[in-house]
C-alpha cells in the first residue's frame, strides 16, 4: 500500500523559509516523479513543483519559481520542497503527490496517491 | 498559457447522472488526451477517479466515467449517491505547463 507523509509545515513569519518532507513507501520511490501540490484555505488545488524519478529534472509553477527548490533523496525515500522568502500568499495545505510515472515524457500525466497534507500558516 | 475552465457548481438528485465539464483554453490540444479527475471531500486529500481522459483506476465505481471532444473533458457520474458530494478537479498536461488543474466544482447532492 502507498503511503505518503508530509511533515515540516507550521506558522512561520513572512520572509522566512520552511523545508517540508514527504516519506514514501510502499512503492519502488526511485521510479516515479513526485509533486507538491497546494490548497489554499477555501480554495482550489493549485500544483507547486514536481521532480523525475531520478531527481534529475524539476518542474516549477511561474507563481513560485525562484522562491522554491524541490528535491528527492532516493536513499531516504523522501522528497522535500524547500520555500524561502514566504508570504502570506503562500498559506495553505501542502499535498505530497505520486505521480504516475517517472516525469516527462513517461506518457503518465496522473497523480495516483496523495498524503494528508502539512499546513503551512504565513503570519505575523 | 493554457487554462482549465470548470463550472463551480453542479447539482443532481440521488439516482440522476450529472456531468462536469473541463475546457481547455488556448493552446496545446494535441497534448490534452492526459486528462484526468479528482475527488475531494472537505477536510480530506483529493482521490484520482479517472486518468488519460477515460481510464478508471482499480477500485473506483463504475458510475464514474470520462470522455472528451475536441478541448473539452467532461466527468459523468451516474446514479447518484450521497457520497458523492464533494469538490471535483481536472488536471491536464502541456508541454508549457507540466500540471494544470481546473478551478474545481463543488458537487450538490440534494
Amino acid at each position: 500500500e502507498v503511503q505518503l507523509l508530509e511533515s515540516g509545515g507550521g506558522l512561520v513569519q513572512p520572509g522566512g523559509s520552511l523545508r517540508l518532507s514527504c516519506a514514501a513507501s510502499g512503492f519502488t520511490f526511485s521510479t516515479f516523479a513526485m509533486s507538491w501540490v497546494r490548497q489554499a484555505p477555501g480554495k482550489g488545488l493549485e500544483w507547486v513543483s514536481s521532480v523525475s524519478g531520478s531527481g534529475g529534472t524539476t518542474y516549477y509553477a511561474d507563481s513560485v519559481r525562484g522562491r522554491v527548490t524541490i528535491s528527492r533523496d532516493n536513499s531516504r525515500n523522501t522528497v522535500y520542497l524547500q520555500i524561502n522568502s514566504l508570504r502570506a500568499g503562500d498559506t495553505a495545505i501542502y499535498y505530497c503527490a505520486k505521480d504516475g510515472g517517472w516525469g516527462l515524457g513517461s506518457g503518465k500525466y496522473w497523480f495516483d496517491s496523495w498524503g494528508q497534507g502539512t499546513l503551512v500558516t504565513v503570519s505575523s | 498559457q493554457s487554462a482549465l475552465t470548470q463550472p463551480a457548481s453542479v447539482s443532481g438528485s440521488p439516482g440522476q447522472s450529472i456531468t462536469i465539464s473541463c475546457t481547455e483554453t488556448i493552446n496545446d490540444v494535441g497534448t490534452y488526451n492526459y486528462v484526468s479527475w479528482y475527488q475531494q471531500h472537505p477536510g480530506k486529500a483529493p482521490k484520482l477517479i479517472i486518468y488519460d481522459v477515460s481510464n478508471r483506476p482499480s477500485g473506483v465505481s463504475n458510475r464514474f466515467s470520462g470522455s472528451k471532444s475536441g478541448n473539452a473533458a467532461s466527468l459523468t457520474i451516474s446514479g447518484l449517491q450521497t457520497e458523492d458530494e464533494a469538490d471535483y478537479y481536472c488536471r491536464s498536461y502541456t508541454s508549457s505547463n507540466y500540471v494544470i488543474f481546473g478551478g474545481g466544482t463543488k458537487l450538490t447532492v440534494l
